[in-house]
């Protein structure tokens, strides 16, 4: 079982639609927790943090429930321009070894 | 604020030869990190450097691989010999010092550099 699971998708919709992506993680004692955003061909970009009380930056909302170990990403009114691989990553040993999904492919279409 | 910076953007070599790839972290970032992707796999943790010295190296896969970071500044990953299967993309990452909460893990990555071995 890999440390951190994604859907590779890819995730089609339609521009304006609401997406959301899931991501479990295996390691309870997990520490820090992110989604990046990567572009073909580009180095990860660092999307938002997530914490247990969730957090939002405008059109994305982040949710982390420790106790599922599980993390989730919301994508409201998509845009053309999200169209791209969404990274789960997770830190542990005090944060700072960083594991990452594979990644979840995202097609927004006009 | 200048961001990660690699060096060389892509390498091609041949088995057996030496390459030595190059990270800039962002100014005043302790912590510094080598990832490694290959074909069609997820990325993967090489090791991490705070400062000058090594804090994780658990994820470099064998004795080929030699990363430093003289003076805690900029880092060098050397691979030496290299093999087929050293193929990949390497990212080299930074963060800030470390502080209390979770913005002193979050990292910014470099470009990386494309190292292709014949």
């Amino acid at each position: 079982r890999k440390e951190v699971e994604q859907d590779p998708g890819p995730f089609n919709v339609p521009e304006g639609a609401t997406v959301a992506f899931n991501c479990t993680y295996s390691n309870s004692a997990s520490q820090s927790f992110f989604w990046y955003r990567q572009d073909c061909r580009k180095e990860p970009k660092l999307l938002m943090s997530v914490y247990s009380s969730g957090n939002e930056d405008g059109r994305f909302t982040a949710q982390l429930n420790r106790a599922s170990q599980y993390i989730s990403l919301l994508i409201r009114d998509s845009k053309l321009s999200d169209s791209a691989t969404y990274l789960c990553v997770v830190g542990n040993t005090g944060g700072f070894k960083t594991i990452f999904g594979a990644g979840t492919r995202l097609f927004v279409k006009a | 604020e200048a961001g990660v910076t690699q060096f060389p953007s892509h390498s091609v070599i041949e088995k057996g030869q030496t390459v030595t790839l190059r990270c800039d972290p962002i100014s005043g970032h302790d912590n510094l990190y080598w990832y490694r992707r290959v074909m069609g796999k997820e990325i993967k943790f090489l090791l991490h450097f705070v400062k000058e010295s090594k804090q994780d190296e658990s994820g470099m896969p064998n004795n080929r691989f030699l990363a430093e970071r003289t003076g805690g500044t900029y880092s060098t990953l050397k691979v030496q010999p290299a093999e087929l299967e050293d193929s990949g993309v390497y990212f080299c990452a930074s963060s800030p010092p470390r502080r209390g909460g979770s913005s002193s893990y979050e990292q910014y990555f470099g470009p990386g550099t494309r190292l292709t071995v014949t």
